[in-house]
């Protein structure tokens, strides 16, 4: 699976759109870009994914490059409870037996009053 | 049901004793992991199990080991650990379908004296 580099921290204020860049310049075609966040002590969330076009859910939007070679996770208005470590992580489409997911450093993202 | 469910919560335990963790999922997921995770720092991937068979061992130490009984329930056993052990351990599972997501437990908080 391709590595991915993110900024170690960030700040937002609340209410505003809170966007979350990944480096994953080495992706391949058929690897997708998952993102995930963990809220102290708990276990890790799913919020995304994507493997070409921009994905929109609930939770967040994921806008991908056209090259792949990057992603941003945006959070369109923050709260305080989006306060959290948010890892992007590069998966292979295709299952061998049983694919690793591996986290990175991640994102600790600060949502401020 | 989403829920990945791990018991107990926490455990403390002396480093002559046996104990085990457990995980428990019920959404017909047929992929499951152990991470282990320490302070500040990202989850550790430990095992992968697919379709109720080792098929990831990330090189740990056999004080640690693991178990499938079945496709809904996942165990660590561990025996004579270390201080260093200590940390908080993570359960997930996913369907093995393309483009999926894991759900993680909230964790087993686990401290060796």
């Amino acid at each position: 699976d391709a590595k991915t580099t993110q900024p170690p921290s960030m700040d937002c204020a609340e209410g505003r759109a809170a966007n979350l860049p990944c480096n994953h310049s080495t992706i391949s075609g058929n690897e997708y870009v998952y993102w995930y966040r963990q809220i102290h002590s708990q276990g890790p969330q799913y919020i995304i994914h994507g493997l070409k076009n921009n994905e929109t859910n609930e939770m967040a939007s994921l806008i991908i490059t056209e090259d792949r070679k990057s992603s941003t996770l945006i959070l369109p208005h923050a709260t305080l409870r989006d306060t959290a470590v948010y890892y992007c992580i590069v998966r292979a489409k295709v299952e061998t037996s049983g694919s690793r997911l591996t986290f990175g450093e991640g994102t600790q993202l600060t949502v401020n009053p | 049901d989403t829920e990945v469910t791990q018991t107990p919560k926490h455990l403390v335990m002396g480093m002559t004793n046996k104990k085990s963790l457990k995980c428990e999922q019920h959404m017909g997921h047929r992929a499951m992991y152990w991470y282990k995770q320490k302070a500040k720092k990202p989850p550790e991937l430990m095992f992968v199990y697919s379709y109720e068979k080792l098929s990831i061992n990330e090189s740990v130490p056999s004080r640690f080991s693991p178990e499938c009984p079945n496709s809904s329930l996942l165990n660590l056993h561990l025996h004579a650990l270390q201080p260093e052990d200590s940390a908080l351990y993570l359960c997930a599972s996913r369907n093995r379908k393309e483009g999926t997501e894991a759900f993680f437990g909230q964790g087993t908080r686990l401290t060796v004296v």
